[in-house]
């Protein structure tokens, strides 16, 4: 059983450009959610898409945007990059919008320069 | 919001002695208190969990206990070995849907000596 799948694993963008992660979600789940975890501090809360639709935000701009596909899988699209956008970028899936049992993925390294 | 403390930031212990992290956290709405292991490149591992309505939880050589009335939890892990050197975190959220996902501490880096 394929656990949560991430790509790319790492990736260096410029200052302004724009970016696209991807995430597969644990077979059974419905429900992604997106975190940032900057180096030496726990993951922070972006947003989670259930049902094809963003259902909660966490304190991120705009600039964060994502989408659910019908199949589960999930993107998330960061514009207008900025230095301190850099960071690990981890998908985790559960069920039916719940926080309980929420599996990572290994995560995105998005280097910005 | 809800906020979670963690502490130590970093906890050495010699293989065979006992390990205890501590986590205190502000909403009393939150009902669901996971704790993940993430292993260097690796992503958050999810290794046990205890909801509001149980006090203490066990599996093998890990446990964790709730204290919902001061709001604070902690993770014992028993019998240290080597591989169990790694960053925990502790999170705290409301199970249900419309949460506003998990809120985690900074963790705790875990250092095993041999």
């Amino acid at each position: 059983d394929a656990g949560v799948t991430q790509s790319p694993t790492h990736l260096i963008k410029t200052r302004g450009q724009q970016v696209t992660l991807r995430c597969s979600p644990k077979s059974g789940h419905d429900t992604v959610s997106w975190y940032q975890q900057a180096l030496g501090q726990g993951p922070q809360f972006i947003f989670q898409y259930y049902e094809e639709e963003e259902r909660q935000r966490g304190n991120f701009p705009d600039r964060f945007s994502g989408h659910q596909f019908p199949n589960y899988s999930s993107e998330l699209n960061v514009n207008a990059l900025l230095l301190g956008d850099s960071a690990l970028y981890l998908c985790a899936s559960s069920f039916g919008r719940m926080n309980t049992e929420a599996f990572f993925g290994q995560g995105t390294r998005l280097t910005v320069v | 919001g809800e906020n979670v403390e963690q502490h130590p930031s970093t906890l050495s212990v010699q293989e065979g002695d006992s390990a205890v992290i501590k986590c205190t956290y502000s909403d009393s709405a939150s009902n669901y208190f996971p704790w993940y292991k993430q292993e260097l490149g690796k992503g958050p591992q999810l290794i046990i969990d205890i909801r509001s309505n149980v006090g203490e939880k066990k599996d093998q050589r890990i446990a964790v206990t709730l204290n919902k009335t001061a709001k604070h939890f902690s993770l014992h892990i028993t019998e240290t070995q080597p591989e169990d050197s790694a960053v925990y975190f502790c999170a705290a959220s409301r199970a249900g849907g419309g949460a506003d996902g998990l809120t985690f501490g900074k963790g705790t880096h875990l250092i095993i000596q041999p």
